[in-house]
């Protein structure tokens, strides 16, 4: 049962253009979500949050958009750099993590930005 | 300050065997989480371990087990390993109660069953 599906495994985009990811899930009991970025041979790295009560979060070139009635959520990556080029996962949480909420993953995007 | 650290970084095993995988949280993060990443499955919760004491746990078998010690380290233990539980280990660790919203992850333990 996969509460957290991201359908793309890959993406390619040219440099300075709009990296769209997207992510879905099944459980509405979901409050929080957070996006990881993740590089070979490395551990995931926290990119950005949100949480429900809000539908957008911004910081810096990273904007995540979520839509609550359709259970779906975006990370905007613009413009995207070659050094953007990883696996973006996408994880979602029933309670806050720093209050012992477990992080659901998706199966990750693996992203390419081509100069 | 100094972040997750997991040892060892890599480990070979052969079926049967058993294996024990460490790792040091962020000072002062007193939860410590562990995920098994595979290429088909994704990264999937094991538990997750506060003040010594397991708070969650994932949908994996009895083989798979853990425990945090009083300075929330903590230690994960596979017995009787398959072939199928050749993965990368994961800890993350997070501050309870405040600090950012988020877990921190180290950079794995990378177990090969032969």
């Amino acid at each position: 049962d996969q509460q957290v599906k991201q359908n793309s495994p890959s993406l390619s985009v040219q440099e300075g253009r709009i990296s769209i990811l997207n992510c879905d899930y099944t459980n509405s009991m979901f409050d929080y979500f957070l996006w990881y970025k993740k590089y070979p041979a490395e551990g995931p790295t926290f990119l950005i949050s949100i949480s429900s009560i809000k539908d957008k979060n911004e910081d810096g070139r990273f904007t995540v958009f979520l839509n609550k009635s359709a259970k779906h959520l975006s990370l905007h990556i613009v413009p995207s750099q070659p050094g953007d080029s990883a696996v973006y996962f996408c994880a979602a949480s029933a309670r806050r993590v720093n209050q012992g909420g477990k992080l659901i993953f998706g199966q990750g995007t693996e992203l390419s930005v081509k100069p | 300050k100094a972040g997750v650290t997991q040892t060892p970084r890599y480990l070979i095993k052969t079926r049967g065997q058993q294996v024990t995988l460490s790792c040091s949280p962020i000072s002062g993060h007193r939860s410590v989480s562990w995920y098994q990443q595979t290429p088909g499955q994704g990264l999937q919760f094991l538990f997750e371990y506060f003040s010594e004491t397991q708070r969650n746990k994932g949908n994996f078998p009895g083989r798979f087990s853990g425990r945090q010690f009083s300075n929330s380290r903590s230690e994960m233990n596979v017995s009787t390993l398959e072939l199928g539980d050749s993965a990368l280990y994961l800890c993350a660790s997070s501050k309870y109660g405040g600090g950012t919203d988020t877990q921190y992850f180290g950079p794995g333990t990378r177990l090969t069953v032969l």
